[in-house]
């Protein structure tokens, strides 16, 4: 069983609109959580890095959150670009170099 | 500056034939990692390389998966006998180290591999 899981597997959005997307997870313990973005065709490109006491890391337009008791983050897309198209990934580090990824969520946004 | 890449891009091979994946990391970066990227999946840890320290092997499926690393610089990744389940894009990271701030991952373009 996977020990990063995401939600939804994938959405459809307006440009403009907000969007919020979750990542549950059961690696423990663990230093970091990241999310990523991969563009079709690329590799991933990291967004935030959030360690085990910060609660919440924003980079521009993109604003994540964890909770480490309930073991849960969240990717908050503020007003979605078309560029924003893409596969985001949550991914845990268990330890110094290891990490688990969860499947990602696929986000299209439509003019 | 330039980033990771990995060549070849796309790949279509027989089953049964080898293949050899390569990437060049970023210059300067001491720690490199290879992961499989199945369609819908997430990433899968394969194997990981840090300066002369012995590469940790233990996300590589079979005997048939096998990486070098010449210094701290260029990776291969080999595929023996290759099957259809090892179609899938192989990433190749690199991180400066593992400490801190230099632990940022840059993952190059990836290598699509098909098995017919």
């Amino acid at each position: 069983k996977n020990q990063v899981e995401q939600s939804p597997q994938s959405l459809i959005i307006l440009e403009g609109k907000n969007c919020t997307l979750q990542c549950n997870y059961t690696v423990s313990p663990f230093s970091n959580l990241r999310w990523y973005k991969q563009d079709t065709g690329r590799g991933p490109v990291s967004l935030t890095i959030m360690t085990f006491s910060e609660n919440t890391k924003s980079n521009g337009r993109y604003t994540a959150t964890l909770d480490a008791d309930t073991k849960q983050s969240s990717l908050h897309i503020t007003a979605s670009q078309l560029s924003d198209s893409a596969s985001y990934i949550c991914v845990v580090t268990k330890n110094d170099y290891k990490l688990s990824f969860g499947a990602g969520t696929t986000v299209t946004v439509r003019a | 500056g330039a980033g990771v890449s990995q060549s070849p891009s796309n790949k279509v091979t027989e089953k049964g034939k080898d293949v050899e994946l390569r990437c060049d990391p970023i210059s300067g970066h001491t720690a490199l990692y290879w992961y499989r990227q199945r369609l819908g999946q997430g990433l899968e840890f394969l194997i990981y390389f840090q300066g002369n320290s012995a590469p940790d092997k233990s996300g590589l499926p079979s005997d048939r998966f096998s990486a070098e690393r010449t210094g701290e610089s260029v990776s291969t990744l080999t595929i023996q006998r290759t099957q259809q389940e090892d179609s899938a894009v192989y990433l190749c990271a690199s991180s400066l180290t593992l400490a801190g701030e230099g632990y940022e991952q840059y993952f190059g373009p990836g290598t699509r591999l098909t098995v017919t």
